[in-house]
């Protein structure tokens, strides 16, 4: 199986500030890479898919780069509502594989 | 308004079977794939289990092939997992979730999450 890694662990960013975060995965997986946002007691909540496509009623902020193997999640602007847990996922080869994660918190 | 409401989580022991629920409303249920997706405390998520729209299709992570078994019930809106053989290791949140594709293909990806059901194995 696709093994996606994500970094770093934990981002500390100040409110307003850009924040930048990375997925690789062990192979190729085309631009078939969703994005996932986390907060504590929630469910997942898609951001974005096929690489760079953001979900119905996500804001502008969120932006998503890159194919292959090297995906990037750009966060423009963090708000307070923003700080949360993100999640890659490939879905161009079964079974469907997540990354770890990373925490973005208040810096 | 999509929803995925689960149930059925609770505690059991090892060994033990189980069979967990969601309730689908707010689309065209039939039209979609369906998912089973688990988070087990404190980690990150793992994908477990697909249906096709009509039921014809079903596939599973290694991890549970041969314990657990996906259906659907189209005509009541509703998606099972039934969960036999279970070990520690299955102890997690378990959400249904809604594939973003509609279709005989299923993408894979998931665009709407129940609230999930807590299973724990325990004795």
């Amino acid at each position: 199986e696709i093994v996606m890694t994500q970094s770093p662990a934990t981002l500390s960013v100040s409110p307003g500030e850009r924040a930048t975060l990375s997925c690789r995965a062990s192979q190729s997986v085309s631009s078939n890479l969703a994005w996932y946002q986390q907060k504590p007691g929630q469910a997942p909540r898609l951001l974005i898919y096929g690489a760079s496509t953001r979900a119905t009623g996500i804001p502008a902020r969120f932006s998503g780069s890159g194919s292959g193997t090297e995906f990037t999640l750009t966060i423009s602007s963090l708000q307070s509502e923003d700080f949360a847990v993100y999640y890659c996922q490939q879905y161009n080869n079964w079974p469907p594989t997540f990354g770890g994660g990373t925490k973005v918190e208040i810096k | 308004e999509v929803q995925l409401v689960e149930s059925g989580g609770v505690v059991v022991q090892p060994g033990g079977s189980l069979r967990l629920s969601c309730a689908a409303s707010g689309f065209t249920f039939d039209d979609y794939a369906m998912h089973w997706v688990r988070q087990a405390p404190g980690k990150g998520l793992e994908w477990v289990s697909l249906i096709s729209w009509d039921g014809g299709s079903t596939y599973y992570a290694d991890s549970v092939k041969g314990r657990f078994t996906i259906s659907r019930d189209n005509s009541k809106n509703s998606l099972y997992l039934q969960m036999n053989s279970l070990r520690a290791e299955d102890t997690a949140l378990y959400y249904c979730a809604k594939d973003i594709s509609p279709g005989i293909a299923a993408a894979g990806t998931f665009d709407y999450w129940g609230q999930g059901t807590l299973v724990t194995v325990s004795s």
